[in-house]
């Protein structure tokens, strides 16, 4: 059973540029939560999907947009990148009510 | 919004005991999570306290004492693989997002 997988590993980006991020959760999880998390912090959370509509949003600037699929799948979209949005970016799926969080191994966002 | 303390860092030695302690403040409150997280890895769940009191896990327990907005993660037997950074996240009422420490980096040393 795949657990929660998300692309790409690392990528590398110049300021003002856009960058998607992609998230699969966890087979029978159907609620997808995106965390930023800079080096040395605990995640800080960015938004939760659920039934394809954002269900709660982290205090992120509108730069940062999100958007569920049919299949559950997640993507993270980051407009006009600057420096400080370089971090580790983690994807967490839960199934319904369930709090328990599943991981994905991140991706690693350089802003230069 | 929430305010969550964990010490930095912590060191032990191979076979200890370690207790990571975090207190948190929250408008209402519905569970606290604590993850382990090793370098360059995604966190991992450990364990989940709603009510006061401890949940005990092979060399791993967690305690919860609701009224004073405490908990810790208290590992036994550590071994060098245990060194990791230890995250203490809490979910507040109505909420649907973990509200993370800045974690705890224990080492193990032989």
């Amino acid at each position: 059973d795949a657990g929660v997988t998300q692309s790409p590993t690392h990528l590398i980006k110049t300021r003002g540029q856009q960058v998607t991020l992609r998230c699969s959760p966890k087979s029978g999880h159907d609620t997808v939560s995106w965390y930023q998390q800079a080096l040395g912090q605990g995640p800080q959370f960015i938004f939760q999907y659920y039934e394809e509509e954002e269900r709660q949003r982290g205090n992120f600037p509108d730069r940062f947009s999100g958007h569920q699929f049919p299949n559950y799948s997640s993507e993270l979209n980051v407009n006009a990148l600057l420096l400080g949005d370089s971090a580790l970016y983690l994807c967490a799926s839960t199934e319904g009510m369930n709090t328990e969080a599943f991981f994905g191994q991140g991706t690693r966002l350089t802003v230069v | 919004g929430q305010n969550i303390d964990q010490p930095t860092e912590m060191t032990a030695t191979e076979g200890a005991i370690v207790q990571i302690n975090c207190t948190y403040q929250t408008s209402g409150f519905n569970g606290l999570f604590w993850y382990q997280q090793h370098a360059g890895e995604a966190p991992t769940f450990l364990s989940y306290n709603v009510l006061d009191g401890l949940e005990e896990k092979g060399r791993f327990s967690s305690f919860l004492s609701r009224s004073k907005g405490y908990s810790y993660l208290l590992l036994k037997e550590l071994q060098m693989k245990d060194s990791a950074s230890y995250l203490c996240a809490v979910v507040a009422r109505g909420d649907y997002k973990l509200s993370f420490g800045a974690g705890t980096t224990v080492t193990v040393r032989a």
